[in-house]
């Protein structure tokens, strides 16, 4: 199994650029998120969703936008870009599971730089 | 606003010691701990989980201590190894339908050989 793949794994971009994450799990997971992690700072969850076609804000959406059109993709947008967004972007998923567990598995990572 | 607090920010450790991770919280509705490890270039994984029924859980060398009265919870990691430097993070979940957890801002682990 794959697990979470993210792409790219690195991309520089410049200030008011626009670029989309890519997401894709295998697991069937029906949850999905997004987190940017900066050094110092932990995870924040960015945007997340419990299943296609729903969709949330988390802490820091501003930004941001994403889509979950089916249960395997959930794509992050980055509109106008600017240099406060640089940092590693890391897609997660887990699975509602009977007990209340709640296991992320996460990608390895998309580290994005706006210069 | 940040709801889980993390300390110490790094930690350096010699081979065969103890490591000890510290975790407060706010939230009394959080229900689940988990703690996450992340190496370098990597995403992070599940390490250890706790819930707050259990005051403690042992998985080999790594043990969560949990006091639901002061909202606290450690990672303690026995024996030491260089191969447990790493990111460590802990984490609490929110209640309710998505489950999405909040993070600690992590401890940066050095088991010195």
């Amino acid at each position: 199994n794959a697990g979470v793949t993210q792409t790219p794994k690195f991309r520089i971009l410049k200030i008011g650029q626009s670029m989309t994450l890519q997401c894709t799990q295998d697991m069937n997971h029906n949850y999905m998120y997004w987190y940017r992690q900066d050094p110092g700072m932990g995870l924040k969850l960015i945007y997340y969703s419990v299943g296609a076609g729903i969709t949330d804000k988390g802490e820091v959406p501003n930004g941001y936008n994403v889509s979950r059109s089916t249960t395997e993709d959930f794509p992050l947008r980055l509109e106008l870009a600017a240099p406060s967004q640089t940092s590693v972007y890391f897609c997660a998923s887990s699975q509602q599971g009977a007990g209340g567990a709640n296991v992320l598995t996460f990608g390895a990572g998309s580290r994005l730089t706006v210069l | 606003q940040q709801q889980v607090k993390q300390s110490p920010q790094s930690l350096i450790v010699q081979k065969g010691g103890i490591s000890i991770i510290n975790c407060a919280y706010e939230n009394t509705a959080f229900d689940y701990f988990p703690w996450y490890q992340q190496f370098p270039g990597k995403g992070p994984a599940l390490l250890i989980a706790i819930r707050p029924d259990v005051s403690e859980k042992k998985e080999g060398r790594f043990t969560i201590s949990f006091n639901k009265s002061a909202k606290q919870f450690s990672l303690h990691i026995m024996d030491s190894q260089p191969g447990d430097s790493a990111t460590y993070f802990c984490a609490a979940r929110v209640s309710g339908s998505a489950r999405q957890l909040t993070f600690g801002s992590g401890t940066q682990l050095t088991v010195l050989p």
